[in-house]
């Protein structure tokens, strides 16, 4: 079974500094690796997606990702974060063959970014 | 991108009644839909795997008999929680993605929020 362990619950940042979220996943096989946001009051959104390739992902708001595979890390990362970027994040995995699989989520990093 | 209606946002219904939350996705067929819950400061932890005119998959732990899904057309899928309990509050999400291919981005719903009184 997969799983997906996100290191911190709670980080708080000033704006301006730089942002590195952990997530490490355990799975045998093959994954696509996800990191999602959630805006207080608002859908889950995604921020970017890791099927294959380049392991550096950029993604949406300046975020980007690298996978690690030999690491089964995912981790997230912003090099000056903005007071509308506190929000909840999320890691996310799903095994990678045909047809639709559920998404395996972490628990979730609150950030909260002060002035 | 495509788009996952959920209704209602949130609800507030008293303990022993019935709640039935829709999903629907507005632009694209979904032969397939997935059923999250969400308890405060923790993950979604996928309850079931609602099949186009078929039965539901669920989860270890998931009562199918309380959690009734329904998923009678391409475009909607049903979870109706029955017989609600205090327990039952929490906020439940559902998600589909547009093809049959598995390497394809996953949307939400907006989330519905029941509060059992």
């Amino acid at each position: 079974a997969q799983s997906v362990s996100q290191h911190n619950h709670h980080v708080i940042l000033s704006e301006a500094a730089s942002l590195e979220l952990g997530c490490n996943y355990s799975y045998g096989g093959t994954v696509n690796l996800f990191w999602y946001v959630q805006y207080p009051g608002q859908h889950l959104q995604l921020l970017l997606k890791y099927f294959s390739g380049d392991p550096l992902v950029k993604g949406i708001k300046g975020f980007e990702a690298e996978f690690i595979k030999s690491k089964f890390s995912f981790n997230l990362r912003k090099p000056s974060v903005q007071w509308s970027d506190t929000a909840e994040y999320f890691c996310a995995v799903n095994a990678r063959h045909s047809g639709n699989t559920p998404l395996v989520f972490g628990k979730g990093t609150r950030l909260s970014v002060i002035a | 991108g495509a788009v996952v209606s959920q209704h209602p946002s949130w609800v507030i219904c008293k303990s022993g009644t019935s709640v039935k939350i829709e999903c629907r996705s507005l632009d694209f067929q979904a032969t397939t839909m997935f059923w999250y819950r969400q308890f405060p400061k923790q993950s979604l932890m996928l309850m079931a795997t609602s099949n186009e005119g078929s039965k539901a998959t669920y989860e270890q732990g998931v009562e199918k008999d309380k959690f009734l899904i329904n998923h009678a057309s391409l475009t909607l899928s049903t979870l109706t929680v029955t017989s609600a309990h205090p327990e039952d509050s929490s906020f439940y999400i559902c998600s589909a993605t547009p093809g049959f291919i598995g390497n394809t981005e996953a949307f939400f719903g907006q989330g519905t929020r029941l509060t059992v009184v």
